[in-house]
Order: structure tokens, then C-alpha cells, then sequence
């Protein structure tokens, strides 16, 4: 079936520093790839959507410019948090869509544990 | 516009009993369903989706969920529950905008008790 592998797993920053997370899909091809935040025991909250070859399309109160998107093929989808701060402390899931399967195919990542200190 | 509304953000069963997690949806169009469930410090895990055909869709590790257009409901059933069925599950709906994306509910944690 349809993988998405997502990396690291779990970064420790510094505040001000930036992190780059990366979502690959493994065996099939993402033109659109998603990124979520989730807050402890609550639901996701999306960011962005992410279109291979062009800007992403952010959602309402997402700073595109803290949350940098870029899909630059359409196996691999990238955020990077810049400028960290401990309110940035999350956890970050990316999901692809596979267009194989039509309309019906949403694969997750294993998400990213971001902390900054 | 669509929106998902989950009933109940916890819900206890013994093991071995039925569960039983409640999903209502909004949907100007058509709906697209989806129940996924979570693991602590894990990604989403697709159980079953509906589409289109036969409204009862069976998933995996025993789940199944019945699409009733009426109710606009999508609950999801299990018929006796595991220790291993614990975690965080969340209903989810297809929006229509062309961007394809989903729009989840506020989550059900789901303990079991042995």
C-alpha cells in the first residue's frame, strides 16, 4: 500500500534556530501533500496545502512565512519552521494524496515531535 | 461547507464489549468518509472510508461503520472490544474544494478497560 515517511521523528531546537521537516511518498506520486499541527489531545489543524511546482495554499492564521512549504517534485513535500519558538512546539503530520486512487486516497506520515527550548 | 462532528471526546468500554464511536457530518455535496485512528506519537492509520456503493464499508482489525444519509451519520462499530483497540480515533469528511482536503472531527479518545 501507499507510504508516506516523514522525518525526523522528533527534533529539539534552540529558539531562533529553523527546522526542516520532510515528507516523502514512497512508492506512488503526491502532486498534493498536506501539513497538520496537532496540539495535545485535540485534533489537526491544517496549515497548508501543498501543490508540486507551486506555492502552497495556506489556511486562514498560518504565517506563510514562519511556516515555509516547498514541493519541489512530486515525491517530496517540505516545511521548515523558521525562527523557532517554544509556542512553535508541536506535533506536525504531512499527508499525501494519492492520485491513483482517485479522489479516495489520503496516506499519513508518521508525524514530527518538534520541541524548542 | 462541510463539517464533522464527533459525539462523546471519551469513551470507556470493558474489553470484549461493543464499541460504538458517533460521527455526524455536514456536506453540501455528495460526502467522501473516512474513520482513522491514532496511536500516541503516531501518524493517522486509514480503518475505512466510504465513497460511493454499499453503505456498510468494512475496515480493518474488525471495524466497520455504516453511512446513513438520513441521520448524516458515519458511526463507527467494533463488535467486541481489545486492549489493543485504545487509542485516539478521528471521523473525517472530504471537502469540495478542489484542494481535495479533509476536515476532521475533534477526535474520540477510546479506553478500554480490562
Amino acid at each position: 500500500g501507499a507510504v508516506v515517511s516523514q522525518h525526523p521523528s522528533w527534533v529539539i531546537c534552540k529558539s531562533g534556530t529553523s527546522v526542516k521537516i520532510e515528507c516523502r511518498s514512497l512508492d506512488f506520486q503526491a502532486t498534493t501533500m498536506f501539513w497538520y499541527r496537532q496540539f495535545p489531545k485535540q485534533s489537526l489543524m491544517l496549515m497548508a496545502t501543498s501543490n508540486e511546482g507551486s506555492k502552497a495554499t495556506y489556511e486562514q492564521g498560518v504565517e506563510k512565512d514562519k511556516f515555509l512549504i516547498n514541493h519541489a517534485s512530486l515525491t517530496l513535500s517540505t516545511l521548515t519552521v523558521t525562527s523557532a519558538h517554544p509556542e512553535d512546539s508541536s506535533f506536525y503530520i504531512c499527508s499525501a494524496r494519492d492520485q491513483g486512487q482517485g479522489n479516495y486516497g489520503y496516506t499519513f506520515g508518521s508525524g514530527t515531535r518538534l520541541t524548542v527550548v | 461547507a462541510q463539517s464533522v462532528t464527533q459525539l462523546g471526546s471519551h469513551v470507556s468500554v470493558s474489553e470484549g464489549a461493543l464499541v460504538l464511536l458517533r460521527c455526524n457530518y455536514s456536506s453540501s455535496v455528495p460526502p467522501y468518509l473516512f474513520w482513522y485512528v491514532q496511536y500516541p506519537n503516531q501518524g493517522l492509520q486509514l480503518l475505512l472510508k466510504y465513497t460511493t456503493g454499499a453503505t456498510l464499508v468494512k475496515g480493518i482489525n474488525g471495524f466497520e461503520a455504516e453511512f446513513k444519509k438520513s441521520e448524516t451519520s458515519f458511526h463507527l462499530t467494533k463488535p467486541s472490544a481489545h486492549m489493543s483497540d485504545a487509542a485516539e480515533y478521528f471521523c473525517a469528511v472530504k471537502g469540495s474544494s478542489n484542494t481535495g482536503k479533509l476536515i476532521f472531527g475533534q477526535g474520540t479518545t477510546l479506553q478500554v478497560k480490562p
